[in-house]
């Protein structure tokens, strides 16, 4: 069963805009991570956030966690064409951590 | 470092058959994992392995099965292929189990008809 789901299935903005997605998940983390999947690829790790942090930022990206809401949400700003790709959030849980369960994840398309 | 690497890139199976993915790490990572993706399903783990010598259930286990005998290889068997098991296959690697940031191979697309 997925721990993790996101919240829009599919986003699409104009370039330049700040695109926001969301993450919900069900039990007590010990962590969250989110990833970036282009089409035909792989997955990328884009940044994690510990069950004691609440905001981190890397570059573009600022992530939040609120564990009494257990959700996440993913900004990217000034979004870029390079931007387009699908999103996903995976936790681990506190009593299972040599395992993250990944989301469905967001589609995210950025219009030129 | 070619970081994780998975052979085959694609595969077209006859129900029945049987075959076996390969993933590769050079980062003496201790934790390696496969996952399946099918559309709208985002990545569910089927097996995976806390070091070398050891395997671990998933999510989706059934119909599979995989081998950790070397540190850097992890491998993916279907005995028996089955048109269900058509997929797209990721292995990923991680320093630390849920931790840490996993590593991701480029995936293996296998058909199974």
């Amino acid at each position: 069963s997925q721990q993790g789901e996101e919240d829009p299935q599919a986003l699409s903005i104009q370039e330049g805009e700040n695109a926001t997605m969301n993450c919900s998940y069900k039990t007590s983390i010990n962590n969250l991570q989110w990833y970036r999947q282009n089409s035909g690829r792989g997955l990328v790790h884009l940044i994690l956030i510990r069950s004691n942090e609440r905001e981190k930022h890397s570059g573009r990206l600022r992530v939040t966690l609120d564990t009494s809401k257990k959700s996440s949400s993913l900004l990217i700003t000034a979004s870029r064409a390079a931007d387009t790709a699908s999103y996903f959030c995976a936790t681990a849980t506190w009593n299972r951590d040599d395992k993250i369960i990944f989301g469905k994840g967001t589609r995210l398309h950025i219009l030129p | 470092n070619a970081g994780v690497t998975q052979t085959p890139k694609f595969r077209v199976l006859k129900t029945g058959q049987s075959m076996t993915l390969l993933c590769a790490q050079d980062m003496n990572h201790e934790y390696m994992y496969w996952y399946r993706q099918d559309p709208g399903m985002g990545l569910r783990l089927i097996h995976y392995s806390v070091g070398e010598g050891t395997t671990a259930k998933g999510e989706v286990p059934d119909g599979y099965n995989v081998s950790r005998l070397k540190k850097q290889n992890f491998l993916l068997g279907l005995e028996s292929a089955a048109p269900s098991q058509t997929s797209v296959y990721f292995c990923a690697s991680s320093d630390s189990g849920g931790n840490y940031e996993q590593y991701f191979g480029p995936g293996t697309r296998l058909t199974v008809t």
